[in-house]
């Protein structure tokens, strides 16, 4: 069965520092997220993208994170200067046309020391 | 924005049992319904989801059902087995956004054998 994969499973990282999380979304799937838990609460919407753009922004998606889709099958998260506060699990999640069901990656703890 | 909430935020039900999870939405615009399962190191998986068109939903031992005038959802698995044991989450639309889904905060579920 096709599934969403993420890379790295883990990522620790400096504060300051940028990060790439890297997802690669189901083959036929358009639409592609990125959400965000942080332990122990709930998964928050980040982004979503289609079409080469953002269709949607949550307000914690500030000028820090960015996304692009660099080749025909990847999707990346970037977060140019990396604050405590981002520590989370990052889960990429993807969808076809025509319907709302997402399907999540396994996600990336990303640990901000 | 939208807001959701779900409660009880943990449930123990003997093997057998039923368990039963409520979630209530803010906008009356949202017209989509999924309902996630998350193991532990994993993420979230879509498991059911309802649109605002139907009232109820069935599959196999799980259950949707759906009351837009009360602007609340609940969730319903029947027969629990040990592997039902996981946390829960349910979701709805951003309003009538296409892609942009709110998560509730989640009911940790355990199974007794």
């Amino acid at each position: 069965e096709p599934e969403v994969t993420q890379t790295p499973s883990h990522q620790v990282t400096q504060m300051g520092q940028e990060v790439i999380l890297r997802c690669v979304p189901i083959s036929n799937h358009l639409y592609f997220y990125w959400y965000r838990q942080i332990l122990g609460q709930k998964v928050e919407f980040l982004v979503s993208f289609y079409n080469n753009e953002i269709s949607e922004k949550s307000e914690i998606f500030d000028d820090q994170f960015s996304v692009e889709r660099p080749d025909g099958s990847n999707f990346t998260l970037k977060i140019r200067s990396t604050k405590l506060e981002d520590s989370a699990m990052y889960f990429c999640a993807s969808s076809e046309a025509g319907t709302n069901e997402q399907f999540f990656g396994p996600g990336t703890r990303l640990t901000v020391l | 924005g939208e807001n959701v909430e779900q409660h009880p935020s943990t449930l123990s039900v003997q093997e057998g049992d039923s368990a039963v999870i409520k979630c209530t939405y803010s906008d009356s615009a949202s017209n989509y319904f999924p309902w996630y399962k998350q193991e532990l190191g994993k993420g979230p998986q879509l498991i059911i989801d309802i649109r605002s068109n139907v009232g109820e939903k069935k599959d196999q031992r799980i259950a949707v059902t759906l009351n837009k005038t009360a602007k609340h959802f609940s969730l319903h698995i029947t027969e629990t087995q040990p592997e039902d044991s996981a946390v829960y989450f349910c979701a709805a639309s951003d309003g009538a956004s296409y892609d942009k889904v709110i998560f509730g905060p989640g009911t940790s579920l355990s199974v007794i054998p």
